[in-house]
């Protein structure tokens, strides 16, 4: 099975920190993803790389940056943290069409 | 981005009812699948369709392929308790573009 997984579940940072999500997955996959969910928004789209070094913003990227120096970790990072960055964030991996998400990060931002 | 159209976006329901979801887009997709999330998880896979018109079955859940390639739609048949938890349609337009994903449809089960 594949496996996707994001470092913490649950996260508290303050107002102007600089935050890092960190997802790995173990299956080989070229495709990795950042969502954010919110209530009553659904799965957005942050940013997604199909290789290494390579990055490609989403549909919400600012305020949002990411790194992939190796193929399996791809991160997320927040340069400067804000309340409204308070969210859900899923990492996902893929080969096709398929995504395959980690259990999420619950990050509040105070 | 485009987001799908997903409906409803809640459902209160009875156990041992069917349940029926849709999702419509205005732009045509080359995949459409389903995921479902249960509570503080990540979405897992329920369902994919590669053809128009295709409908593909996974237990007590049928998934339809829209004709026109702008929806798609999912059934459950004979609810349970572990139902419960949010549905997503999501779209793909091929290459390495992401999904597109509807706003879900929060199923609750009554008991």
């Amino acid at each position: 099975d594949v496996k996707v997984t994001q470092s913490s579940r649950y996260l508290v940072k303050r107002t102007g920190e600089k935050v890092f999500l960190e997802c790995v997955q173990d299956m080989d996959h070229e495709n990795m993803f950042w969502y954010r969910q919110d209530p009553g928004l659904g799965l957005r789209l942050i940013y997604f790389s199909y290789d290494v070094k390579m990055k490609e913003k989403g549909d919400i990227p600012e305020g949002y940056s990411v790194s992939r120096e190796k193929k399996e970790r791809f991160s997320l990072i927040l340069e400067s943290a804000s309340t409204n960055q308070t969210s859900m964030y899923l990492c996902a991996s893929s080969f096709s069409e398929k995504l395959f998400f980690g259990s999420g990060t619950q990050l509040s931002v105070l | 981005g485009q987001q799908l159209n997903q409906s409803p976006q809640s459902m209160f329901i009875q156990e041992g009812e069917d349940v029926s979801m849709n999702c419509t887009s205005s732009s045509i997709f080359n995949t459409w699948l389903w995921y479902k999330q249960d509570p503080g998880e990540g979405p897992v896979l329920l369902i994919a369709l590669y053809k128009a018109g295709e409908l593909t079955s996974n237990g007590r859940l049928t998934a339809q392929f829209g004709i026109t390639r702008k929806d798609s739609f999912l059934n459950i048949s004979a609810s349970i308790p572990s139902d419960v938890g949010i549905y997503f349609c999501a779209g793909h337009r091929g290459g390495a573009d992401g999904l597109t994903f509807g706003k879900g449809t929060h199923l609750i089960i009554q008991p």
